[in-house]
């Protein structure tokens, strides 16, 4: 089937500090990658996307690359602020196929970012 | 407003009870998705409708859960004889299409329910 792993939370850093939250995936077919991202008190918000391998997503200074040879689609950001805390989920959707509507989800991972 | 709406944002039941959820979609999204998103969890894919038809509902637990868009638009989650397993955050998106072309899915602030 189809499954997204990601980093373990909470993760806390201070202000303007690099911004790494690991995913990898795997997928019975060909899938797009996502990252969404849930502010506190908000629905879920597409943060980028990545639709075939090599591909770089990005928006709002985040950036994820789409990695076939090691199943990989990493967040990472340079310098982050307070207003970035929130929950990040990766997610994947297949390409084609009978379910290419469905998006599987990771946990999420809590990323606070103090002043 | 322009997004996803649902409806109520909490409910607190007690077990055994019957619950209904209601998801206003965005004007004009044919593609209509529900999800579940329990406690440190990531959201699980419930029913998807494309117009008024179930087109998926294989994400359903079991039979207490049921989903209903009558008129393409509004869509309600009904669950019956509430289990203290069935709490959880229950999410609505919409989309203009299914699938990729359709482009970007859009969630709604979710439904927190507790069953006591």
């Amino acid at each position: 089937g189809n499954s997204v792993t990601q980093m373990e939370g909470p993760v806390t850093l201070s202000e303007e500090a690099f911004l790494t939250i690991n995913c990898t995936y795997t997928a019975t077919g060909y899938p797009s990658l996502f990252w969404y991202v849930q502010y506190p008190g908000e629905g879920l918000q597409l943060l980028l996307k990545a639709t075939k391998a090599d591909d770089k997503g990005s928006n709002k200074g985040f950036e994820a690359t789409y990695r076939k040879e090691t199943t990989s689609f990493h967040l990472e950001k340079g310098s982050v602020q307070v207003s970035d805390s929130a929950v990040y989920f990766c997610a994947l959707r297949l390409n084609s196929g009978g379910s290419n509507y469905k998006l599987t989800f990771g946990k999420g991972t809590l990323l606070t970012v103090n002043p | 407003g322009a997004g996803v709406s649902q409806t109520p944002s909490n409910k607190v039941t007690e077990k055994g009870k019957y619950v209904e959820l209601r998801c206003d979609p965005i004007s004009g999204h044919t593609a209509l998705y529900w999800y579940r998103q329990s406690l440190g969890q990531g959201p699980e894919f419930l029913i998807y409708f494309q117009g008024t038809g179930a087109a998926d509902d294989s994400g359903l637990p079991n039979d207490r859960f049921f989903a209903v868009r009558p008129e393409g638009s509004v869509s309600t989650l009904k669950i019956q004889r509430t289990e203290r397993g069935d709490s959880a955050v229950y999410l609505c998106a919409s989309s203009y299409i299914p699938g990729l072309a359709g482009g970007e899915l859009f969630f709604g602030e979710g439904s927190r329910l507790t069953v006591l």
